[in-house]
């Protein structure tokens, strides 16, 4: 069974101070998706990134940032000089690969809410 | 990205009543589509997996004669809370895609007094 955990329920912040969010999950899969969603208090979930269980390398958008390590299955999201359009609640999430079109169903993690006061 | 819309984005019914919540996909056509529920303060949690033409698969502890799943066409999939109960209010969210991407819909905030 896949799990995703994410031990920081809040965190909270002064604009521009970076925020590193943790994730970690399990998987008997060897191939699997990772994902990092956004979600604002109108509740909309909104993708931020996907990451294929191929690929270790390290991404920047922006202010964004992932690191992912396989070896330690972590996939950790940093928001750099964060803003108060940044509190939401993050979410980590997963799903296989294989399983076709059914195998597209995610596994979150518990979430992290994020307060960023100016 | 694609677009998923869900109708209606907030109900508020009688304990005992039905409701029926429409995810639709606006420019792509779904044979998958998924439908979740969050309750407050809490995580997404996976109901089940809508299938075109087909019955809808249900995660384990989710009653599916409570919770009708319809896939009818490849753009619309109805989620019917049967004799909906207070503890039945949460957030539902419905999901598809083109393919390996999920695209998630607004959602709708049930809540039943």
């Amino acid at each position: 069974a896949q799990k995703v955990t994410q031990a920081q329920t809040e965190i909270s912040v002064v604009e521009k101070e970076d925020v590193t969010l943790d994730c970690v999950y399990e998987t008997r899969d060897t191939t699997y998706y990772l994902f990092w969603y956004k979600q604002p208090p109108s509740g909309e979930l909104v993708f931020l990134i996907r990451r294929n269980s191929f690929d270790e390398q390290n991404e920047i958008s922006g202010r964004y940032s992932w690191n992912f390590q396989k070896s330690t299955s972590s996939f950790n999201f940093t928001i750099t000089a964060s803003q108060v359009v940044d509190s939401a609640v993050y979410f980590c999430a997963l799903s296989e690969i294989s399983g076709g079109a059914a195998g597209n169903k995610l596994t979150f993690g518990g979430g992290t809410r994020v307060l960023v006061k100016p | 990205g694609a677009v998923v819309s869900q109708h209606p984005s907030r109900v508020i019914c009688k304990s005992g009543t039905s409701v029926k919540i429409e995810c639709r996909s606006l420019d792509f056509q779904a044979t998958t589509m998924f439908w979740y529920r969050q309750f407050p303060k809490q995580s997404l949690m996976l109901m089940a997996t809508s299938n075109e033409g087909s019955k809808a698969t249900y995660e384990q502890g989710v009653e599916k004669d409570k919770f009708l799943i319809n896939h009818a066409s490849l753009t619309l999939s109805t989620l019917t809370v049967t004799s909906a109960h207070p503890e039945d209010s949460s957030f539902y969210i419905c999901s598809g895609g083109p393919g390996r991407e999920q695209y998630f819909g607004p959602g709708t905030r049930l809540t039943v007094t």
